[in-house]
């Protein structure tokens, strides 16, 4: 596709449920980012995947979540036993090189009941 | 680490005055800057990004920012905003070496009213 999408668009899960984010990114792209904007807050990076090289989980907020990125394609983020501090937009990104842009998908709104 | 600090989180207009949205950045190695708009229900989409060169920077929608290094600032200005303006405006900066992560301020949701 022409940009980067990401599904569901909307997630409503209860608390202690596990979930999965979807994300394609822009064909051709080498670095995938994962971002999660919680209400009234910037954004906060969570991962990145560039290439084949090891991803940067730096960001992660805690051993629940994971992600996994199949070569230069598809990426899914799981966030395990859900919690309602868990409720956020989840954004995921993607560019072409190192001085290039990030792109973004339009995100999907995860609420944790 | 880098940071970014937008002072205001709210910025009130009337449709065709100018506007000045403001972005300080902390980091102690070069970055590259950038500015991207949120509509409502929407993704984050590119207004406009220092790499080098020229400090005043030219983006989409009739918007610019200048880079002031001394200062350490990436402010935003429009001469003349429309009603669809309205959105989220993120600063946000990232280091030039390799793929690296960008590091977004809190926002400033600009509100422009006829």
């Amino acid at each position: 596709g022409a940009g980067v999408s990401q599904s569901p668009s909307n997630k409503v899960t209860e608390k202690g449920k596990d979930v999965e984010l979807r994300c394609d990114p822009i064909s051709g792209h080498t670095a995938l980012y994962w971002y999660r904007q919680r209400l009234g807050q910037g954004l906060e990076f969570l991962i990145y995947f560039q290439g084949n090289s090891a991803p940067d989980k730096s960001g992660l907020p805690s051993d629940r979540f994971s992600a996994e990125r199949t070569g230069e394609s598809v990426s899914t983020l799981t966030i395990q036993r859900t919690q309602q501090e868990d409720s956020a937009v989840y954004l995921c990104a993607s560019t072409a090189g190192t001085i290039e842009s990030q792109f973004f998908g339009p995100g999907t709104r995860l609420t944790v009941l | 680490a880098q940071s970014v600090t937008q002072l205001d989180s709210q910025v009130p207009v009337f449709e065709e005055a100018p506007v000045e949205l403001r972005c300080n950045y902390s980091s102690s190695v070069s970055v590259y800057l950038f500015w991207y708009v949120q509509y409502p229900n929407q993704g984050l989409q590119l207004l406009l990004k220092y790499l080098s060169g020229s400090t005043l920077v030219k983006g989409i929608n009739g918007f610019e920012a200048e880079f002031n290094k001394s200062q350490t600032s990436f402010h935003l200005r429009k001469p003349s905003v429309h009603i669809s303006d309205t959105a989220e405006y993120f600063c946000a900066v990232r280091l030039i070496s390799g793929y690296s992560t960008l590091t977004f301020g809190k926002g400033t949701m600009l509100l422009v009213s006829p």
